[in-house]
């Protein structure tokens, strides 16, 4: 089946620092990628969708200068969130739909951000 | 806006028990409708999905009919495992919305011997 990774599975940083997470479709292309955040006990909220070769397109009350998303090859997508801090303290799932899925999603592992 | 409402969790059931897990939803039109499922350490997999009114997806034992009078694609399975203990998300797709998800909060299930 389509396997999407994630890397780090879990980071742990110091405010203001910046901290890039790897979304990668292991066994297919994905045209879309999407990524979301999961509050503890909460929806995962959809975050930005990016496309391969083209710029993001983030969710109402998204910063797009706070996460910076890089999808530059049919494999990988990138979030990266900027001057972090404890708010963004959160859990990152990104999901990737490949060309012949049907429009299926297939989601990573999630990232276990802590920003201290 | 378009919502997803799940019964709240823990669901804790003893081995071979029924499995219900409500999900209504909140759409203009006519939505997809998913049932995904989380395993431990684990992203999540699809783990079935109606298209219109009145379809019944099914996968694994576990079946949910796509209400639309009612709003509703609530879970059940007639007998739980074990290996069944996970998060279960409710979630829809908007027509017209280009494969964007609205999750319900997530309901997890704890299933003993």
């Amino acid at each position: 089946g389509a396997v999407v990774s994630q890397h780090p599975s879990r980071v742990i940083c110091k405010s203001g620092t910046s901290v890039k997470i790897e979304c990668r479709s292991l066994d297919f292309q994905a045209t879309t990628m999407f990524w979301y955040r999961q509050f503890p006990k909460q929806s995962l909220m959809l975050m930005a969708t990016s496309n391969e070769g083209s710029k993001a397109t983030y969710e109402q009350g998204v910063e797009k200068d706070k996460f910076l998303i890089n999808h530059a090859s049919l494999t990988l997508s990138t979030l990266t969130v900027t001057s972090a801090h404890p708010e963004d303290s959160s859990f990152y799932i990104c999901s990737a739909v490949g060309q012949t899925s049907y429009n299926e999603q297939f989601f990573g592992p999630g990232t276990r951000l802590t920003v201290l | 806006g378009n919502s997803v409402t799940q019964m709240e969790g823990p669901v804790t059931l003893s081995e071979e028990a029924f499995l219900t897990i409500n999900c209504t939803y909140t759409a203009t039109g006519y939505p997809s409708l998913f049932w995904y499922v989380q395993y431990p350490g684990e992203g999540l997999q699809l783990l079935l999905k109606a298209t219109k009114a009145d379809d019944k997806g099914s996968n694994k034992g576990f079946e949910a009919t796509y209400r639309k009078e009612t709003t509703s694609f609530h879970l059940e399975k007639g007998s739980v495992q074990v290996s069944d203990s996970a998060v279960y998300f409710c979630a829809l797709t908007e027509p017209g919305g280009y494969n964007k998800l609205i999750f319900g909060a997530g309901t997890r299930l704890a299933v003993h011997p």
